[in-house]
C-alpha cells in the first residue's frame, strides 16, 4: 500500500509570491491534516480536512488555506509569502476523525524556502 | 499551558543499551490518545506506538514500549537494545477528544544519538 505522497519535495519562492502544496493520502484514508515544522516553533497544526470539509484549524493567519477533493487528496496554499513561512510542511492522513485512536501517517514533507 | 513536555532536548546512548525518552502531558479530558513518532533526518514522521487513556496495559511494538503512568500523566517511550538506525528526533504527541477540538498536539521533541 502506498504511503502519503507530498509534492513537491523542495520549493524555493520569493517574498510576496504564493505557493500550493499537494498531498495524496493513503488509499482509503479520508482525513488529511497539515502541519508546519520550524526549528523555533516545532510542529504546529495548520488544519484538518475530513470528507472535503475543514474540521479543525490551527492558529495561523488567513494567508494559509487548504482544501480537500472528493478523492481525499488535499492541497494547501500560502499566499503573500513571508520569510517566516520557510519551513517543512508535513501532511498526515488517517482513516477517521474525532476518535482518540486516530493514528496519523505522515508524508516526507515539502521543504519551502522563502527568499 | 504546554500540554506535552519533553524535557530532554538531546540524548547520547551507547549502541545496544536501552533508552527511555521522557514525556509528560496535561489534560482534563478523560479520553485521550498518546503517540510517539520518530523523525529521521530525511524529515518523514514515522509512527511508532499508540496508548489509549483507557488501555489497561502498556503498549508494545517490537523494540518499542510505552511506560504509561496515568496518575503521573507520564508516557515515556522505551527503546530496547538500541541500534544506530534509532538516531533521530522523537516526538511525543497527544490527541484529546473533548468537544470537537481533537487535533494532535506535539511536544518539542528529543534528539537521540546512538553511539557505536
Amino acid at each position: 500500500k502506498a504511503g502519503v505522497t507530498q509534492t513537491p519535495r523542495y520549493l524555493i519562492k520569493t517574498r510576496g509570491q504564493q505557493v500550493t502544496l499537494s498531498c495524496s493520502p493513503i488509499s482509503g484514508h479520508r482525513s488529511v491534516s497539515w502541519y508546519q515544522q520550524t526549528p523555533g516553533q516545532g510542529l504546529q497544526f495548520l488544519f484538518e480536512y475530513f470528507s472535503e470539509t475543514q474540521r479543525n484549524k490551527g492558529n495561523f493567519p488567513g494567508r494559509f488555506s487548504g482544501r480537500q477533493f472528493s478523492n481525499s487528496r488535499s492541497e494547501m496554499n500560502v499566499s503573500t509569502l513571508e520569510l517566516g513561512d520557510s519551513a517543512l510542511y508535513l501532511c498526515a492522513s488517517s482513516l477517521a476523525s474525532g476518535v482518540a485512536k486516530n493514528i496519523q501517517y505522515f508524508g516526507a514533507g515539502t521543504r519551502l524556502s522563502v527568499l | 499551558a504546554q500540554k506535552i513536555t519533553q524535557t530532554q532536548p538531546g540524548m547520547f546512548v551507547q549502541e545496544k543499551e536501552a533508552v527511555t525518552l521522557d514525556c509528560t502531558y496535561d489534560t482534563s479530558d478523560p479520553s485521550y490518545g498518546l503517540f510517539w513518532y520518530k523523525q529521521p533526518s530525511s524529515g518523514e514522521m514515522i509512527f511508532l506506538i499508540y496508548q489509549g487513556s483507557y488501555d489497561q496495559q502498556n503498549a508494545t511494538e517490537g523494540r518499542y514500549s510505552l511506560n504509561f503512568q496515568k496518575a503521573r500523566k507520564s508516557a515515556n517511550l522505551v527503546i530496547s537494545a538500541s541500534q544506530l538506525g534509532d538516531s533521530a528526533m522523537y516526538f511525543c504527541a497527544m490527541r484529546e477528544v473533548m468537544n470537537r477540538d481533537d487535533k494532535i498536539i506535539f511536544g518539542k521533541g528529543t534528539r537521540l544519538h546512538i553511539l557505536p
